[in-house]
């Protein structure tokens, strides 16, 4: 199993631009979760999904930040438009049978806003 | 939301002793406790887990106590390594997604 496959692994971009983030989860895996990471606030939870279907997405700090799950084996994570604050790095994990069980990360994407 | 704390941010420790990192959790509901170890660019990776009926669990080098009363968890590193060098992260979940610690990291003293 190739475990849970991000990219880009860097991603550079500047202010006001849009960024997209994408994963494919592990195979068989029910739930996916969309994690940002920084110095200061450490691992933050930003959405989940059971079965592509959003379950909570309490943790999008705001309205620029989207998350979608067309199928099983992708979801994408969007930035729009992305500001120097969302500097961070971005994981994520799926679950194979519930939402704190099991987690494998992805190698993360690191996003800097210029 | 409540919080998994951790006591220290950095430890140094020389290579082959043991280590002992520690883990504050707030939650009376959590059944459940993970430790991950995160090294320098990778994602996360599972270490050991414990349920709450349970006190100490021993895995290959690594050994998880909780002590409920105090909602305390430790993780013991046995003999540690240079390639034990990372950020070590606690987790909590009363089946809901983990609620992770800030980490804390490990130093391998050669």
């Amino acid at each position: 199993d190739a475990g849970v496959i991000q990219s880009p692994r860097h991603e550079v971009t500047e202010m006001g631009q849009e960024v997209t983030l994408r994963c494919k989860p592990i195979s068989g895996h029910d739930y996916l979760f969309w994690y940002r990471q920084t110095m200061m606030r450490g691992l933050e939870l930003l959405i989940y999904f059971n079965n592509n279907v959003p379950i909570d997405d309490s943790g999008m700090p705001e309205d620029r930040f989207s998350a979608k799950m067309p199928n099983a084996s992708f979801s994408t994570l969007k930035i729009q438009p992305s500001e120097p604050r969302d500097s961070a790095v971005y994981f994520c994990a799926s679950s194979p049978r519930a939402p704190n069980y099991g987690y494998t990360f992805g190698s993360g994407t690191r996003l800097t806003v210029v | 939301g409540e919080s998994v704390g951790l006591h220290l941010p950095t430890l140094s420790v020389q290579e082959g002793d043991n280590s002992i990192i520690n883990c504050a959790y707030s939650n009376s509901a959590s059944d459940y406790f993970i430790w991950y170890k995160q090294e320098s660019g990778k994602g996360p990776q599972f270490i050991i887990d414990i349920r709450s009926n349970m006190d100490k669990r021993q895995g290959q080098r690594v050994t998880v106590l909780l002590n409920k009363t105090v909602k305390h968890l430790s993780l013991q590193i046995a003999a540690t390594q240079p390639g034990d060098s990372a950020v070590y992260f606690c987790a909590d979940s009363g089946n809901t997604p983990l609620v992770f610690g800030k980490g804390t990291r490990l130093s391998v003293i050669a």
